[in-house]
């Protein structure tokens, strides 16, 4: 059973425009999300987290969402660049369970110039 | 900078054969973990280790076993390939339990 999701498998943006990435989750008793970004070939990379005693976390142009009541969270980018063209995973864990962390599918984001 | 390498990067070999997949960090992290991906899937926790002589399952099961002799290291291993384990393995490491994770490039395995 799949305790985090990601329902939209790929996005497409123009470049400037934001882009909205989300993330649904079940388990009430997580309290720290991640997003990792993936290019392909290579690992995933950390690029941001937010914990549940915050509703918002922000890193240039990365900004994270949590809404708790919904077990719900985005990311957003903002502008979006070209670069950012890669595939974002987001990830959930009970940080007094063990460091295991439940990872969604993934949604494929493109950037067009 | 992760400085976590994983090796081989490819591999494509027959059933029956016996296989390990080098994983190595130069970051001192005591917490290390594989994680199994298909395309299109979440990745799946299969092992990890709290530190050196530490080691447990995760939550899918997997065939494969592991071992931490040493902080940097932490090798998978399969003792006879099969088909149904094709599929992309990631290496991680992490400071502290509960930290963000630092991945290694994978290993992209294809058993024949």
């Amino acid at each position: 059973d799949q305790q985090v999701k990601q329902n939209s498998p790929s996005l497409s943006v123009q470049e400037g425009r934001i882009s909205i990435l989300n993330c649904d989750y079940t388990n009430s008793m997580f309290d720290y999300f991640l997003w990792y970004k993936k290019y392909p070939a290579e690992g995933p990379t950390f690029l941001i987290s937010i914990s549940s005693i915050k509703d918002k976390n922000e890193d240039g142009r990365f900004t994270v969402f949590l809404n708790k009541s919904a077990k719900h969270l985005s990311l957003h980018i903002v502008p979006s660049q070209p670069g950012d063209s890669a595939v974002y995973f987001c990830a959930a864990s009970e940080m007094g369970a063990g460091n295991q962390f439940y990872f969604g599918t993934g949604t494929s984001l493109t950037v067009i110039p | 900078e992760a400085d976590i390498y994983q090796t081989p990067r490819y591999l494509v070999i027959g059933t029956g054969k016996k296989i390990t997949l080098e994983c190595s960090q130069t970051m001192g992290h005591d917490k290390m973990y594989w994680y199994q991906q298909d395309p299109g899937m979440e990745l799946h926790l299969i092992h990890y280790s709290y530190g050196v002589n530490s080691t447990e399952k995760g939550d899918l099961s997997s065939e494969s076993t592991v071992s931490r002799i040493r902080t940097e290291h932490f090798p998978l291993t399969l003792e006879s390939a099969r088909p149904s384990h094709t599929s992309q393995y990631l290496c991680a490491s992490s400071v502290l339990q509960g930290a963000a994770q630092y991945f290694g490039p994978g290993t992209r395995l294809t058993v024949l």
